[in-house]
C-alpha cells in the first residue's frame, strides 16, 4: 500500500533549528514536495527533491535519500512566522499525482 | 489577482443538498485535483484530471463527481450532501512536467447539517 509518515507535532524555540522527518512507501517515485500550510490556507510550496541529496534553500534545506525512503525539511533560524502545518508529499509517476502526509505541526515558542 | 480560485469560499448546507464546488485557474496548467482536508488525516485526492477529455477518480471518489468544462475549470458536485463530508476541499493545478508542484486555491470549506 502506500504510506507516508511524518511527526504530529513538534515544538522549538524561536532562533533555534528544527528536523521534520518524512518516511515513505510508494508504488511510484517522482520526486517528493514539502509544503507549508498556515491555518485555514492553502498550502504553498517550499521545496523538491528527485535526487538523492540536500537542497537548500535559504532559510529551508530538504534532504532525500530515496533507497530509504526517507526525506527531511530543516528549517534553522526559526522565525514565530514559520508555526504552520508541513506536509510531505510523493509524486507517484505512475499517474503523476500526489500522495500526501498527515501533516507536522511546527510551534515555534519565544 | 489570483492564479487558482474557488467558489464559494464558505458553504452550510443540509444533508440531501446537492453542492456543487467550482475552480477556475488563470496559469495555462493541464493537470487539476480536487482534495478534502479533515484535521488529522492531511489532504486526499478525491478526483484529477490531466486534460480536458480525460477524469481520473482519486482514493476517495464516493459520493462526489466532478465535471472538467474547459482546460481552466473544474468543478466538484456532491450530489446528496452528507455531514461526513464536512470538510475543507481544495483544488489544485500543476504543470505536466515532473518537477512541477502544486498549487492550491483558497480551499471552500463546507459544512453539511
Amino acid at each position: 500500500g502506500q504510506n507516508i509518515d511524518q511527526p504530529t507535532e513538534m515544538t522549538a524555540t524561536e532562533g533555534a533549528i528544527v528536523q521534520i522527518n518524512c518516511t515513505y512507501q510508494t508504488s511510484g517515485f517522482n520526486g517528493l514536495f514539502w509544503y507549508q500550510q498556515h491555518a485555514g490556507e492553502a498550502p504553498t510550496f517550499l521545496s523538491y527533491n528527485v535526487l538523492d541529496g540536500l537542497e537548500e534553500k535559504g532559510r529551508f534545506s530538504s534532504f532525500l535519500s530515496r533507497s530509504k525512503g526517507y526525506s527531511y525539511l530543516l528549517l534553522k533560524e526559526l522565525q514565530m512566522k514559520d508555526s504552520a502545518s508541513y506536509l510531505c508529499a510523493v509524486k507517484d509517476d505512475s499517474w503523476g499525482k500526489f500522495q500526501f502526509g498527515a501533516g507536522t505541526q511546527v510551534v515555534v515558542t519565544p | 489577482d489570483a492564479d487558482v480560485t474557488q467558489t464559494p469560499r464558505n458553504r452550510i448546507t443540509k444533508t440531501g443538498k446537492r453542492i456543487m464546488l467550482e475552480c477556475s485557474q488563470t496559469k495555462g496548467h493541464d493537470r487539476m485535483y480536487w482534495y478534502r482536508q479533515d484535521p488529522g488525516l492531511g489532504l486526499r485526492l478525491i478526483y484529477y484530471s490531466f486534460d480536458v477529455k480525460d477524469i481520473n477518480k482519486g482514493e476517495i471518489s464516493d459520493g462526489y463527481s466532478v465535471s472538467r468544462q474547459a482546460q481552466a475549470k473544474f468543478s466538484l458536485s456532491l450530489e446528496s450532501a452528507i455531514p461526513n463530508q464536512t470538510a475543507l476541499y481544495f483544488c489544485a493545478t500543476s504543470a505536466s512536467a515532473s518537477n512541477n508542484e502544486q498549487f492550491f486555491g483558497p480551499g471552500t470549506r463546507l459544512t453539511v447539517l
